[in-house]
């Protein structure tokens, strides 16, 4: 097993510009989410997914869009990318959100100019 | 107003040391989770639990319920377990986990 897999591992944009973060899991988990990690502050909640075709908000949504089109995949895309969305981000899976370990993704580290 | 909240938010400790790190509470959970993240590495599940204590290894931990408090114990720390430590929260009827803002642990050989 594979466990939850992002990609790129690092990756640089320009104010403006768009992507999207990649994550995958292969362990058949329902629940997935994407957090951003900045220093001096714990992780923050984007957007989260309870099985595919559910999404719905975290804390600090703006800015980003996600869909869960399958059980494995949970993209994340920056619609135009802003110095404020520099972080690092972890896409992150479990069976529910209730009382199950999370298993995490190596992270992203994205830095907008 | 964070709803988890650590201490120390630094700690260093000579190897051999026992640690403790603690994390306090404010909401009601169905389960606290303790993580581990290595500097620029991924981060790790350590434990989950909603009472009691649990151990691996050298590592501990423990929660009290009616006081909204868990602790992470590591003993005999050796180099290795310099990381940071991350307390997190499955809060009752929520659909994300409320995070500490961690703990950076270094242990000098």
């Amino acid at each position: 097993n594979a466990g939850v897999t992002q990609t790129p591992k690092f990756q640089v944009l320009k104010t403006g510009q768009s992507m999207t973060l990649q994550c995958a899991q292969d362990m058949n988990h329902e629940y997935m989410s994407w957090y951003r990690q900045d220093p001096g502050m714990g992780l923050r909640l984007i957007h989260y997914s309870v099985g595919a075709g559910i999404t719905d908000q975290g804390e600090v949504p703006n800015g980003y869009n996600v869909s869960r089109s399958t059980t494995e995949d949970f993209p994340l895309r920056l619609l135009s990318a802003a110095p404020s969305q520099t972080s690092v981000y972890f896409c992150a899976s479990s069976w529910t959100i209730s009382y199950n370990e999370q298993f995490f993704g190596p992270g992203t580290r994205l830095t907008v100019l | 107003k964070n709803e988890v909240e650590q201490s120390p938010q630094n700690l260093t400790a000579q190897e051999g040391e026992f640690i403790t790190i603690n994390c306090s509470y404010s909401v009601g959970i169905s389960a606290l989770h303790w993580l581990q993240q290595h500097p620029g590495g991924g981060i790790v599940s350590l434990f989950m639990l909603s009472s009691g204590k649990k151990k691996h290894g050298r590592l501990i931990a423990t929660i009290n319920i009616q006081e909204k408090h868990s602790s992470l114990h590591i003993t005999a720390s050796h180099p290795r377990d310099s990381a940071v430590y991350i307390c997190a929260v499955d809060q009752t009827g929520a659909n994300n986990l409320f995070f500490g803002t961690g703990t950076r642990l270094t242990v000098i050989p």
